[in-house]
């Protein structure tokens, strides 16, 4: 079982450059998820997909975008990468919906992460 | 806004000694928590998932309970071996919320 499966798994980007990263799962999931992590920082919401078609802000939403491309894909963007960017970013998925809703009890899976460092 | 805290930030125990990690969260008004584990260069794995409205959850040798009118969790794991030497994550879902806030995390070392 693939799970949840982030690429690239590892980038180097210079300042002002662009990129996408790839998220992709296969349980049929309906939310997704975009997540930072950064030493003493813990893990930060991105933005976060309820369903297909939708997208939200999380905690840190500045300097990126994302697409839902469909139910398996949730994709985010770099525009102009800024060395604040350097971190590691990982995906997640969960089955349901909102707390409340079917499925709001089930766990998130986690991808194992694109490391991106910004010179 | 709720603000989850996990102490300490690195423990260190030799093995086969029975330990607690403790995370506390500020704001009652959970709809679950859930501790994770991530080894090195990993991502997370969902280890047990404790609804609002359960005391206690139970996974081989871990045990999370629950305590929201003190804020308080715990994961307790017994006969620690070396290889469940990792970070230990605990995250709580807000009422109607979609997002996790997840605590900083202890960074767990079992000693041979």
């Amino acid at each position: 079982n693939a799970g949840v499966t982030q690429t690239p798994k590892f980038q180097v980007l210079k300042t002002g450059q662009s990129m996408t990263l790839q998220c992709a799962q296969d349980m049929n999931h309906n939310s997704m998820y975009w997540y930072r992590q950064d030493p003493g920082m813990g893990l930060r919401l991105i933005y976060y997909s309820a369903s297909e078609g939708t997208t939200d802000k999380g905690e840190v939403p500045n300097g990126y975008n994302v697409s839902r491309l469909n139910k398996r894909e949730f994709s985010l963007r770099l525009e102009s990468a800024a060395p604040s960017q350097t971190s590691v970013y990982f995906c997640a998925s969960i089955w349901g919906g909102g707390a409340g809703l079917a499925g709001g009890n089930q766990p998130q899976h986690f991808g194992d992460g694109t490391r991106l460092s910004i010179l | 806004k709720q603000e989850v805290t996990q102490i300490p930030a690195a423990l260190s125990v030799p093995e086969g000694e029975n330990l607690v990690l403790n995370c506390s969260f500020t704001d009652s008004a959970i709809y679950n928590l859930q501790w994770f584990r991530q080894d090195p260069g990993k991502g997370l794995t969902s280890l047990l998932l404790i609804q609002s409205s359960q005391r206690e959850q139970t996974s081989g040798r871990l045990n999370a309970s629950l305590d929201k009118s003190s804020g308080r969790s715990t994961l307790y794991i017994a006969a620690s071996q070396p290889g469940d030497s990792a970070t230990y994550l605990c995250a709580v879902r807000g009422q109607g919320a979609q997002k996790l806030v997840f605590g900083q995390g202890t960074r767990l070392t079992i000693n041979p």
